[in-house]
């Protein structure tokens, strides 16, 4: 079983939709839980971080269920310029990062 | 603002042969990284490093790889005899050492694109 899974997509959407993306994980030691953005061929840069209490940064809003060992994301107000690979990332030792393969989200006039 | 830097952009170089990829990683971040992405596949750790020794490594992280911060700002990633397989981008990434937050972020470079012909 993989330690983090993401359904690939791609999520096809128009602008101005919400969209909504789901990771699970397996490892119940996982200490923290991101959600990483990865344009195609660049580096993965921080999105937010995902805190037990679920936590909001302008129209994104991430959730975590440690219980179900399940994180989301909900994207409002979809921009073209949001198109990208979302990638659900838990830190299960002080400084490894273990990264899901990512969900790629196409945005559409 | 800071980032990480990466040079080569991009390195081709034929099986067997030795790669050194190079990394600055932000100047007052104590906590360094590597990890790669085979084309196609997610992102996976290899190595961190700290206080000039490995503090963790993955089993992808073999006696053909090996890491160094050969002054104060160069953090470099040898791989001794280049395999096919090894072909990937490879990222460098630094973090703070403020307090011991396991949310403590990890800035990542651009990447080093390596081909192994």
């Amino acid at each position: 079983r993989k330690e983090v899974e993401q359904d690939p997509g791609p999520f096809n959407v128009p602008e101005g939709a919400t969209v909504a993306f789901n990771c699970t994980y397996s490892n119940s030691a996982s200490q923290s839980f991101f959600w990483y953005r990865q344009d195609c061929r660049k580096e993965p840069k921080l999105l937010m971080s995902v805190y037990s209490s679920g936590n909001e940064d302008g129209r994104f809003t991430a959730q975590l269920n440690r219980a179900s060992q399940y994180i989301s994301l909900l994207i409002r107000d979809s921009k073209l310029s949001d198109s990208a690979t979302y990638l659900c990332v838990v830190k299960r030792s002080f400084q490894k990062l273990v990264f899901g393969t990512g969900t790629r989200l196409l945005v559409s006039p | 603002e800071p980032e990480v830097t990466q040079t080569p952009s991009h390195q081709v170089t034929q099986m067997g042969q030795e790669v050194i990829l190079r990394c600055v990683p932000i100047s007052n971040h104590l906590y360094f990284y590597w990890y790669r992405q085979i084309l196609g596949q997610k992102v996976e750790f290899l190595v961190s490093f700290y206080n000039n020794e490995i503090s963790e490594k993955s089993e992808i992280f073999d006696d053909q790889f090996s890491v160094e911060r050969p002054d104060g700002s160069n953090f470099t990633l040898k791989i001794r005899s280049t395999k096919l397989e090894d072909s990937a981008m490879y990222f460098c990434a630094s973090s703070s050492t403020s307090g011991l937050s396991s949310y403590n972020e990890q800035f990542f470079g651009p990447g080093t694109r390596l081909t192994v012909l």
